[in-house]
């Protein structure tokens, strides 16, 4: 069965610091793979995602994920976070029109 | 570039009433998916359309749910009649061909 893992609920970071959310899927074929964020009261934006090629992808707002196939993992990471990363983070995973998405990583930014 | 516009964005009314939920997707877009935002289920796709047909509905939860498309720049989700439980955050997306989705800001919809 298909499914999506965020093992992390929520993360509390100090700005500045690194950031690694988790991700961990099963899926049946090599599925399509994104990163999401959620800022309070708004909809999802696409961080980045994979299809194929190259495994670490960069997206937006300075994040990165690599795809691991041997462990089903598509980590997302920042090397320094802002203030303003503070927010609901969701991975997903699917081809065509199913998506699958995990529950979701809140992100709590401290000064 | 405008991006999926949903309305309202806030809905509260008593349970018994009809509601719905509005979207309309990015132009060129021949995709439009529907999804619910719980607490307790994260987010879950409804339905979903392809050049304005609906092609899989088997996650609308039951038939007091049901969703039109009656043109490309179109889409509602109806709930008739409303209960508390349908009270979510409801997400609008839209996207084209193989290409991620692309969501709107969504209606928080709660049912007294």
């Amino acid at each position: 069965a298909q499914s999506v893992t965020q093992p992390d609920i929520h993360i509390t970071v100090s700005e500045g610091a690194s950031l690694e959310l988790r991700c961990n899927y099963s899926y049946g074929a090599t599925p399509y793979l994104f990163w999401y964020v959620q800022s309070p009261g708004q909809g999802l934006q696409l961080l980045l995602k994979y299809f194929s090629g190259d495994t670490l992808v960069q997206g937006i707002k300075g994040f990165e994920a690599e795809f691991k196939r041997s462990q089903s993992s598509f980590n997302l990471r920042k090397p320094s976070v802002h203030w303003s990363d503070a927010a609901e983070y969701f991975c997903a995973v699917g081809t065509g029109n199913q998506f699958y998405f995990g529950t979701g990583t809140s992100l709590t930014v401290i000064p | 570039d405008a991006g999926v516009i949903q309305s309202p964005r806030h809905e509260v009314t008593e349970m018994g009433q009809e509601v719905t939920l509005r979207c309309k997707p990015i132009s060129g877009h021949d995709y439009l998916f529907w999804y619910r935002q719980t607490m307790m289920r994260g987010l879950e796709l409804l339905i979903y359309f392809n050049n304005n047909v609906p092609i899989d509905d088997s996650g609308m939860p039951e038939d007091r749910f049901s969703a039109k498309m009656p043109n490309a720049s179109f889409s509602t989700l109806k709930i008739q009649p409303s209960e508390p439980r349908d009270s979510a955050v409801y997400f609008c997306a839209s996207r084209i061909s193989n290409q991620p989705q692309h969501f709107g800001d969504g209606t928080r919809l709660s049912i007294l």
